[in-house]
């Protein structure tokens, strides 16, 4: 199942909301998982299941989505999240990561 | 709870490499494991999966026939062993945690070790 990010990049104002895209190139239910990588860290869960907040993810996160089209948002951009994304499905052997969606300020 | 990583380092192309991960403030046996590597200014690849028991694994095409996957309940320890290790293998590898029983996302990761393929 290849997962496709766009945009590759995409430049926000801190406090300003970031809507980043993912697609999967077959159905996959609402097996996917949203991550934040800052440089030179291992990635962090945010959601999975499509929609819910993994533990201590703040409420400015929400993912939505189902089939082959998702999204995640981000309101009220603060300092540390401009970072790299990643969308990761589950629903079938192998797993596999979109490219990623640099967030920058 | 961590997940904490080792054995990384520079190794010949050809040549073989042990990596180790080892959870804390929870157990090997109810947990599945994931290893996901990062190439050097690329994306997440993920690259192999043990099962909580052992008696499931998953390879990456990629990495099929030269890594192995295994588990060792009396050190609370699992292994990715590398073997015919090619310079595009060169990358970060991760441990991840992820459900018992297989597909499934990752909640803990390790903090990666590099492992570079060069002579």
């Amino acid at each position: 199942i290849v997962m496709t990010q766009s945009p590759p990049s995409l430049a926000v104002s801190p406090g300003a909301r970031a809507t980043l895209s993912c697609r999967a190139s077959q159905a996959i239910s609402r097996n996917l998982a949203w991550y934040q990588q800052r440089p030179g860290q291992a990635p962090r869960l945010l959601i999975y299941a499509a929609s819910t907040r993994a533990t201590d993810i703040p409420a400015r996160f929400s993912g939505s989505g189902s089939g082959t089209e998702f999204t995640l948002t981000i309101t009220s951009l603060q300092p540390e999240d401009f970072a790299l994304y990643y969308c990761q499905q589950y629903n079938g052997w192998p797993l596999t990561f979109g490219q990623g969606t640099r967030l920058e300020i | 709870v961590q997940v904490v990583e080792s054995g990384g380092g520079v190794v010949p192309p050809g040549k073989s490499l042990r990596l180790s991960c080892s959870p804390f403030g929870f157990d090997l046996d109810t947990f599945g494991f994931h290893w996901v590597r990062q190439a050097p200014g690329m994306g997440l690849e993920w690259v192999a999966f043990v099962r909580y028991d052992g008696a499931l694994k998953k390879y990456a095409d990629s990495v099929k026939g030269r890594f192995t996957v295994s588990r060792d309940e009396s050190k609370n320890t699992t292994y990715l062993h590398m073997s015919s290790l090619r310079p595009e293998d060169t990358a970060v590898y991760y441990c991840a945690r992820g459900l018992w029983f297989g597909e499934s996302h990752f909640d803990y990761w390790g903090q990666g070790t590099l492992v570079t393929v060069s002579s």
